[in-house]
């Protein structure tokens, strides 16, 4: 069965840096796009950022774009986020997501547990 | 850029149908995607691509998106309805999600 499952969370000062990891099982992991989600405490859903199964395409949203760079490793069936310059609105769950497909038809099917991220002094 | 706008909350009795609606700017014109989160758990895919049902989703669930607004109805609700939804779409390559509904079984 699929299974997402996220690491790497914790307390980071502001202008920190995190690198969060997902590992993935259960399927062909290079024919997935994947994505980060995030939640802050107490609030919604916001996307963060996806890639493609070969790396070629990536998109980010404006919230986190030139600070946050996300990156796979398909021999190791791996996701990652490397967050940089944290702020403390970045302070949330981390969800990693599979994309049952790319491009504006694509929905995300299968979430792991999360991975909580605090930024604060 | 792009918004999604949900109304905060909806309340339902057991047995009756519930709708909730997320509004964007021609939406219709996009694929609408719904979630459902419990607390303390993650998101559940139980609507994709505007009417789509996932394996395993119950059928009283269902969407719909024309115009402005996509709508998910889940008919007959029961108490173990009782969750966030959350709508989403794609707009220039970047996800958008709604604020989020919280729904109330009572």
């Amino acid at each position: 069965q699929v299974q997402l499952v996220e690491s790497g969370g914790g307390l980071v000062k502001p202008g920190g840096s995190l690198r969060l990891s997902c590992t993935a099982s259960g399927f062909t992991f290079s024919d997935y796009y994947m994505s980060w989600i995030r939640q802050a405490p107490g609030k919604g859903l916001e996307w963060v950022s996806y890639i493609s199964g070969s790396s070629t395409y990536t998109s980010y949203a404006d919230s986190v774009k030139g600070r946050f760079t996300i990156s796979r490793d398909n021999a190791k069936n791996s996701l990652y986020l490397q967050m940089n310059s944290l702020r403390a609105e970045d302070t949330a769950v981390y969800y990693c997501a599979r994309q049952l497909a790319g491009g504006d038809s694509s929905s995300f099917d299968y979430w792991g547990q999360g991975t909580l991220v605090t930024v604060s002094s | 850029s792009y918004e999604l706008t949900q109304p905060p909350s909806v309340s339902v009795s057991p047995g009756q149908t519930a709708s909730i609606t997320c509004s964007g700017d021609k939406l219709g014109n996009k694929y609408a995607f719904w979630y459902q989160q419990k607390p303390g758990q993650s998101p559940v895919l139980v609507i994709y691509q505007d009417n789509k049902r996932p394996s395993g989703i119950p059928e009283r669930f269902s969407g719909s998106n024309s115009g402005n607004t996509a709508t998910l109805t889940i008919s007959g609700t029961q108490a173990m309805d009782e969750a966030d939804y959350y709508c989403q779409a794609w707009d220039s390559s970047t996800g958008v999600f709604g604020g989020g509904t919280q729904l109330t079984v009572l």
